[in-house]
């Protein structure tokens, strides 16, 4: 198993600045993702964060926006840009090893919850 | 459009009886399925997979079931605990892309 340190756990923001999150893994992991959980919605992906290189995002998020770093297997940051009220949601850090069986889970950290005023 | 659906936001259940958590995926080439349940203020914790090849998954209270031809899986639980209260997820995996699809939860309630 893995366990994830997220920090902040939560933060109120004011419009237009910008929040860096914070992910640690205890152990190496392949795959490191970063989902967002708006008020009582599901869990979407925003991107994968990839070592050493650019973070693959999904459609609908951008690099401007959610700028990510990774720069080794166990650390990764999300950065909320620009903030507006519509950015107040939990994000989470997720991550999930390739070795072993097929069927390996997804490890999750606590959750940022972040609140725009 | 949304891939994984859980259409019971909410479902409430007398403490050892069944509880039954029903999920349903749109996309075919989903070969992988969890269960996540999910506390206030905390992340999401694993409970139980099935991959497309299995039918049935069981682990203690937890149980698993994946029919294909219906794109429907259901977790069932027994018996039900008023510890197992929490928001459950359902979340799909496309085959070797790791990132997962989630469905919209449903919130468990078990009455003592």
């Amino acid at each position: 198993s893995a366990v994830i340190s997220q920090k902040p756990s939560r933060d109120i923001c004011q419009r237009g600045t910008s929040l860096t999150i914070q992910c640690q893994v205890d152990s190496q992991v392949t795959m490191m993702f970063w989902y967002r959980q708006q008020p009582g919605q599901s869990l979407t992906l925003i991107a994968t964060a990839n070592q050493g290189s650019e973070a693959t995002y999904e459609s609908g998020f951008v690099i401007d926006k959610f700028p990510i770093s990774r720069p080794n297997l166990t650390f990764s940051t999300l950065t909320v840009s620009n903030m507006s009220p519509e950015d107040s949601s939990i994000y989470l850090c997720s991550a999930r090893g390739v070795q072993g069986p097929m069927n390996t889970e997804a490890f999750f950290g606590q959750g940022t919850r972040l609140t725009v005023v | 459009d949304q891939q994984v659906k859980q259409n019971s936001p909410s479902l409430s259940v007398q403490e050892g009886r069944i509880s039954i958590l029903n999920c349903d995926y749109t996309n075919s080439m989903f070969d992988y399925f969890l269960w996540y349940k999910k506390y206030p203020a905390e992340g999401p914790t694993f409970l139980i997979s099935i991959s497309s090849i299995k039918d049935k998954n069981e682990d203690g209270r937890f149980t698993v079931f994946l029919n294909k031809s219906a794109k429907h899986l259901s977790l069932h639980i027994v018996p039900s605990q008023p510890g197992d209260s929490a928001v459950y997820f359902c979340a799909a995996e496309l085959a070797g892309r790791r990132a997962l699809t989630f469905g919209s939860g449903t919130r468990l309630q078990v009455q003592p």
